[in-house]
Formats: structure tokens, C-alpha cells, sequence
């Protein structure tokens, strides 16, 4: 399979359920990213992973807890979420660090839906 | 604030005709600038970018434009074809890291037969 990956692809959850999200690339890759896309809004950039380190977290409620045990793999667990956390939340992945005017771009899954009720 | 700005929520083109999609920025550190194509149940896909040392790049019937000056880009699809159906994403970098991507809030092209 190449790609980005993501599973499952529709996911409906009560507020007091755990669940988690997968994302697995087969690119090669060696950063990855969450976002949250809801609608009429722009992307959301949620966590940001390099080399398997979290570099960034853009004040993401702690409900949301990321993780990643390898550069292929991407897990987002979710716990005790509210009904405004319903979107699409988007797994992406790219080479880090892009060369000067290196064409780089981020590689997407194609998303979970994720309801909560 | 909004950094990247996409004015159109929705554009309806006749096929064949020219789809121009806009985007306005507002960070002048902004120097790579990309747009993604996403149909529905779907990520975002990939399609063309520019750096800003360019004002043009073409990949066979999209061509983006950068006004530098104005802080404006525009996507232009020529000829429109009923496949172009989409929503489009304008993004933004700034500096070396990809994660600096800056996203507009999309616009749905809705090209009729």
C-alpha cells in the first residue's frame, strides 16, 4: 500500500468514550501532522511530529493526546470529547525541512470523520 | 486574524470556460505558496505551487499566478473540465519547515456541464 493511510474512515463516539485514530504512511517521510478540518474553516494544524518528537502543538485541548511510536505511524486517542469536536480530522506527511525552492508539499490521508454525540 | 484569505466560499464555471480561484495573504515572511484540490471523503490532494521569486507557474491547464505587491495569488484552470469539481485550498510557508503551512478556508469550484 503506498500512501497516507488513515483508519477508521467514519467514527461515532459518546462524549464519554476512548477511542483513537491511525494514520500510517508508506512514503518514506519523516514528519507528520493532525489536522482538524471543520467546516467553512480553514485546516487546523493540531500536532506536529519530526523524527518521532512532537515539535509543535497548537493549543490543542488535552482530550486530544497524540502519538507517534515510529516515523510510519501516527495515533491521535481520543477521550471524553464534546460534540464541537465533530470534523474531519486529516493525517499529513512530508519530507522536514524543505530545500530552497525544493517543491515540497504535505502527502494527506483521506481523513476520519469523526461524530460525537 | 486569518493570514491566508480565500474571499469566494463557491465559483460555478460553464465547462470549458476559465476557472480563476483567488487567495490573499497578509504575512509579507510568506514565500512559497501552494494549492490542493480536495473532492468530498477525501484529503487534500496536491497541485501546484510557487515560490516567491516567481510571478508564474504553469503545469499543463493550471497556472499560478503571484502578485507579490498586491499579496494576491490566483489559480487559473483552463479549459474547466467537470472533473475540476472541487473544493481548493490557497496555503502559505514562510521560512524552512513545512509545518508553517498557513491555510485559506477553501473554495468550492462547481464547474456545469
Amino acid at each position: 500500500e503506498t500512501g497516507v493511510t488513515q483508519t477508521p474512515r467514519h467514527l461515532v463516539m459518546g462524549m464519554t468514550n476512548k477511542k483513537s485514530l491511525k494514520c500510517e504512511q508508506h512514503l518514506g517521510h519523516n514528519a507528520m501532522y493532525w489536522y482538524k478540518q471543520s467546516a467553512k474553516k480553514p485546516l487546523e494544524l493540531m500536532f506536529v511530529y519530526s523524527l518521532e518528537e512532537r515539535v509543535e502543538n497548537n493549543s490543542v485541548p488535552s482530550r486530544f493526546s497524540p502519538e507517534c511510536p515510529n516515523s510510519s505511524h501516527l495515533f491521535l486517542h481520543l477521550h471524553t470529547l464534546q460534540p464541537e469536536d465533530s470534523a474531519l480530522y486529516l493525517c499529513a506527511s512530508s519530507q522536514d525541512g524543505r530545500a530552497e525552492w525544493e517543491n515540497t508539499e504535505a502527502f494527506f490521508g483521506q481523513g476520519t470523520r469523526l461524530t460525537v454525540v | 486574524d486569518q493570514q491566508v484569505k480565500q474571499n469566494s466560499p463557491s465559483l460555478s464555471v460553464q465547462e470549458g470556460r476559465i476557472s480563476i480561484l483567488n487567495c490573499d495573504y497578509t504575512n509579507s515572511m510568506f514565500d512559497y505558496f501552494l494549492w490542493y484540490k480536495k473532492y468530498p471523503a477525501e484529503g487534500p490532494t496536491f497541485l501546484i505551487s510557487i515560490s516567491s521569486i516567481k510571478d508564474k507557474n504553469e503545469d499543463g491547464r493550471f497556472t499560478v499566478f503571484l502578485n507579490k505587491s498586491a499579496k494576491h495569488l490566483s489559480l487559473h484552470i483552463v479549459p474547466s473540465q467537470p472533473g475540476d469539481s472541487a473544493v481548493y485550498f490557497c496555503a502559505a510557508s514562510a521560512g524552512d519547515s513545512n509545518y508553517q503551512l498557513i491555510w485559506g478556508a477553501g473554495t468550492k469550484l462547481i464547474i456545469k456541464p
